[in-house]
């Protein structure tokens, strides 16, 4: 079965700060990869998402991951922090063999800006 | 463009009270549908999901139940709610067929007092 690893529940990082929040999952078919964002009391929005193109992908917001066949990871980063990133991020895969694309989460990451 | 809508954005009930939230997708055709749950500090527990109408899975077993009476709507149901029916309750959708990303309604906040 999939599995996806977040590393750390709480990341807390200086504003203009380099963000890096870690996903790691465990798939025997490369899977397809996205990032959601979570603001309190919100619904998820989509951030970016990997469908085997580009392995460096951009998002919204500044953000950008990169596809790491060799490390199964999909780390999320920003060059610079700001404030209005403070919320949850959660990366999720999905198997291209499911038809129903039903999503395995992680346990998502709190990132915490400090002014 | 795709919309999806969540109705109410809060609810307080008392236990042992019914339960109906109530989901719409507008802009889609035959979506995949999905009602999920965030317990506080916890992360994203998938209850239901449904590929068609009248055609729900149940993911956990628990005192909510699920309908999809028309091919947009999706509701999420109880005959008693218990305490631990609390949370944030998220309905979501994607494309059958596409690469499985999944499109999140703004959420309802469940408190059972």
């Amino acid at each position: 079965a999939q599995s996806v690893t977040q590393l750390g529940s709480h990341v807390s990082v200086s504003e203009g700060a380099l963000v890096l929040l870690r996903c790691n999952y465990s798939s025997s078919v490369p899977p397809y990869l996205f990032w959601y964002v979570q603001y309190p009391n919100q619904g998820l929005q989509l951030l970016l998402k990997y469908t085997s193109a580009a392995t460096l992908v951009k998002g919204i917001n500044g953000f950008e991951a990169e596809f790491k066949k060799s490390e199964t990871s999909f780390h999320l980063t920003k060059p610079s922090a700001h404030m209005s990133d403070a919320a949850e991020y959660f990366c999720a895969v999905s198997d291209p063999k499911d038809s129903n694309y039903q999503l395995i989460w992680g346990a998502g990451t709190k990132l915490i800006i400090k002014p | 463009s795709q919309t999806i809508h969540q109705w109410p954005a809060t609810l307080v009930q008392p236990v042992g009270s019914p339960l109906s939230l109530e989901c719409t997708v507008e802009g889609t055709s035959n979506p995949n549908l999905y009602w999920y749950r965030q317990a506080a500090g916890r992360g994203l527990q998938l209850l239901f999901y449904s590929v068609g109408i009248g055609q729900i899975s149940s993911e956990v077993p628990q005192n909510l139940s699920a309908s999809r009476p028309q091919d947009r709507q999706f509701i999420l149901s109880s005959k008693k709610l218990l305490l631990s029916d609390s949370g944030f309750y998220l309905c979501a959708w994607s494309v059958p067929g596409g690469f499985g990303e999944q499109y999140f309604g703004p959420g309802t906040r469940l408190t059972v007092t």
